[in-house]
């Protein structure tokens, strides 16, 4: 059973820095791209981040590039997404998502979430 | 503003056939596939239809996908009220070099 497990949500300052994990079990992590998709209180769905299973192709949403870098530890299992300069405007709950095919639209599993609040 | 443009609601009574559109560019829409997603509050995004007009195994046939040009549409058939729930078109836009979504259309079962 494919399963996607986030944490690493929390409260943090204006400025501050975050870092989220996606501990992904049930599949051959490896092989398959992942993405992080956010949605802000009653906002809808937007993609953050996605990556290839190697590593070697990544792809940001204009909104966070240069903010935030997107990373994978396939001897882990793991996605991560590390946060940095938040701003209110990134409070959101933020999904992982398991890709079916290359990096795209294609999420065929997706974890509960991990809820990351930007205030101060 | 989003990407692709969805209306923001839609409504049907149950056992109608309703349809929501996605209208998006050449960009993304007018050269790579749609994707369709179901949203309930406080639960993760469904898969509804993947590459256009393909559901996945689980994913009642009442539930279906088509794509003309830039744009694309959800229809879902033989409506019942466990449909209520937001529905998101996505797909993937070569001048951004990224995911797209649309906005979401919130459908209400009457």
């Amino acid at each position: 059973e494919v399963q996607l497990l986030e944490s690493g949500g929390d409260l943090v300052q204006p400025g501050g820095s975050l870092r989220l994990s996606c501990a992904a079990s049930g599949f051959t992590f490896g092989s398959c791209a992942m993405s992080w998709v956010r949605q802000a209180p009653g906002k809808g769905l937007e993609w953050v981040s996605g990556i290839s299973g190697s590593g070697g192709s990544i792809y940001y949403a204009d909104s966070v590039k240069g903010r935030f870098t997107v990373s994978r530890d396939n001897s882990k299992n793991t996605l991560y997404l590390q946060m940095n300069s938040l701003r209110a405007e990134d409070t959101a709950m933020y999904y992982c998502a398991k890709d079916m095919f290359n990096i795209g639209p294609d999420f065929d599993y997706w974890g509960q979430g991990t809820l990351v609040t930007v205030s101060s | 503003q989003s990407v692709l443009t969805q209306p923001p609601s839609a409504s049907g009574t149950p056992g109608q056939r309703v349809t929501i559109s996605c209208s998006g560019s050449s960009s993304n829409i007018g050269t790579n596939y749609v994707y369709w997603y179901q949203k309930f509050p406080g639960t993760a995004p469904k898969l509804l239809i993947y590459r256009s007009d393909q559901r996945p195994s689980g994913v009642p046939d009442r539930f279906s996908g088509s794509k003309s040009g830039t744009s694309a549409s959800l229809a879902i058939s033989g409506l019942r009220s466990e449909d209520e729930a937001d529905y998101y078109c996505a797909a993937w836009d070569d001048s951004r070099s990224g995911v797209v979504f649309g906005g979401g259309a919130h459908l209400t079962v009457l």
